[in-house]
């Protein structure tokens, strides 16, 4: 299976300020997606990092807050824009070679807004 | 995309064999089942996933039902480090994998 790089691994930010995660992969992959898990939570998908063209977000989640590019098929970041406490979570980005295999993920990016 | 509904929790022992189901009702012809184990501080890590009948690989077995409307992880002789959450998912390639997650079931394995 691939091997999936989160860059950072954990960081403390202050309110205010923007955060960009990398997500990177040892393989060209089809599919990309980003999530976010809150303590002791389940996982919510952010939104599906589309390859050349504008992500495509899930209900609840904006593109001037959580800003996505995927420049390639082995590359993504998701940028959290202008952090408040609320934003304090873990995000993982998600990859699938094909449509015909299943997803893994990377151990996450966990982020505290102080 | 159907949504799943788990046990919230279940205690085992070591050396037992763990039956997890999943709920599904809502199940689209065109859906996969596939189970998901997360342990504290990293991502899930993929287990098993399957569409119809028995499912088996070197890590579980997984059982669905002719109507496919549940299912159900086998996980033989757990240990100790099979502690974790499990997470069951329905997703159709139409949406491209697209995942949704549910609340998952914590396995308590004792020893």
């Amino acid at each position: 299976s691939a091997v999936i790089s989160q860059k950072p691994s954990r960081d403390i930010c202050q309110r205010g300020t923007s955060l960009t995660i990398q997500c990177q992969v040892d393989s060209q992959v089809t599919m990309m997606f980003w999530y976010r898990q809150q303590p002791g939570q389940s996982l919510t998908l952010i939104a599906t990092a589309n390859q050349g063209s504008e992500a495509t977000y899930e209900s609840g989640f904006v593109i001037d807050k959580f800003p996505i590019s995927r420049p390639n098929l082995t590359f993504s970041t998701l940028t959290v824009s202008n952090m408040s406490p609320e934003d304090s979570s873990i995000y993982l980005c998600s990859v699938g070679a094909d449509y015909n295999s299943p997803l893994h993920f990377g151990n996450g990016t966990r982020l505290t807004v102080t | 995309l159907a949504k799943t509904t788990q046990p919230i929790s279940m205690d085992s022992y070591e050396g037992q064999e763990v039956n997890i189901t999943c709920s599904h009702n809502n199940i689209a012809t065109n859906d996969y089942i596939t189970w998901y184990q997360q342990f504290p501080s990293q991502g899930p890590r993929f287990i098993i996933q399957g569409y119809k009948t028995k499912v088996t690989n070197e890590v579980a077995s997984l059982f669905i039902p002719a109507d496919r409307k549940s299912s159900t992880l086998s996980l033989p002789r757990v240990s100790l480090s099979d502690t974790a959450v499990y997470y069951c998912l329905v997703g159709t390639r139409e949406y491209g994998n697209k995942l949704v997650f549910g609340a998952g079931t914590i396995l308590r394995v004792k020893s």
